[in-house]
């Protein structure tokens, strides 16, 4: 069974600019939610993703968006970079539908730096 | 709103020193518990889900416990790599689809 993986594992960026994170799913996973970790603090829902459609989202603003692709993997945009976007982004997979289950599975995180 | 409180935010045991950490919850209907390990500079590691008051769940040296307002992860007899951040998060059902709460964790040091 292969778990998470996110790509890259680090990043450094200038304010103003744009990032691409990426995420592929566990197998037999159908939905992905990615969340921001600041350092000291909890993990914090950005939004999931569901059939490539986005069904739940947190309170970031709408320069943070994302895509899922027929194979459920996904990717996290951000635009117009701020120095406060600095943090650990996680994504997690999980299993919606019939055979739901709650329990989100998360990677190994991609670290973001902006300058 | 929905909120999550997790103590001590620090706790330094001796090895094979048990002890309890403690998640308080407030949700609009709770659909979930759970319980993450997580290291230095890593994604959390899923430990446990609990569902209903009552219930507990075992895994090696730890047990989660429920109740209608909170949830322990009882330590039994620690090692150091028990070492790490342990994380609380609730998952409601009044909020956003797919939203885990979560707490700010309490880091966990166990000297030999």
């Amino acid at each position: 069974e292969t778990g998470v993986t996110q790509s890259p594992t680090h990043l450094i960026k200038t304010r103003g600019q744009q990032v691409t994170l990426r995420c592929s799913s566990q197998s037999g996973h159908n939905t992905v939610s990615w969340y921001q970790q600041a350092l000291g603090q909890g993990p914090q829902f950005i939004f999931q993703y569901y059939r490539e459609e986005e069904n739940g989202r947190g309170n970031f603003p709408p320069r943070f968006s994302g895509l899922q692709f027929p194979n459920y993997s996904s990717e996290l945009n951000v635009n117009a970079l701020e120095l406060d976007d600095s943090a650990l982004y996680l994504c997690a997979s999980s299993l919606s539908g019939r055979a739901r289950t709650d329990t989100q599975y998360f990677g190994p995180g991609t670290r973001l730096t902006v300058l | 709103e929905d909120q999550v409180t997790q103590s001590p935010e620090a706790l330094r045991l001796q090895e094979g020193e048990s002890s309890s950490l403690n998640c308080s919850y407030t949700v609009s209907g709770l659909r979930g518990l759970f319980w993450y390990r997580q290291d230095p500079g890593k994604g959390p590691e899923f430990l446990f889900t609990l569902y209903s008051a009552g219930e507990e769940k075992e895994k090696e040296r730890l047990k989660a416990t429920l109740t209608k307002k909170e949830s322990f992860l009882h330590i039994t007899a620690p090692k150091p790599e028990d070492s790490a951040t342990y994380l609380c998060a609730v998952l409601s059902y009044g909020g956003s689809q797919g939203n885990l709460i979560f707490g700010k964790g309490t880091k966990l040091s166990v000297k030999p």
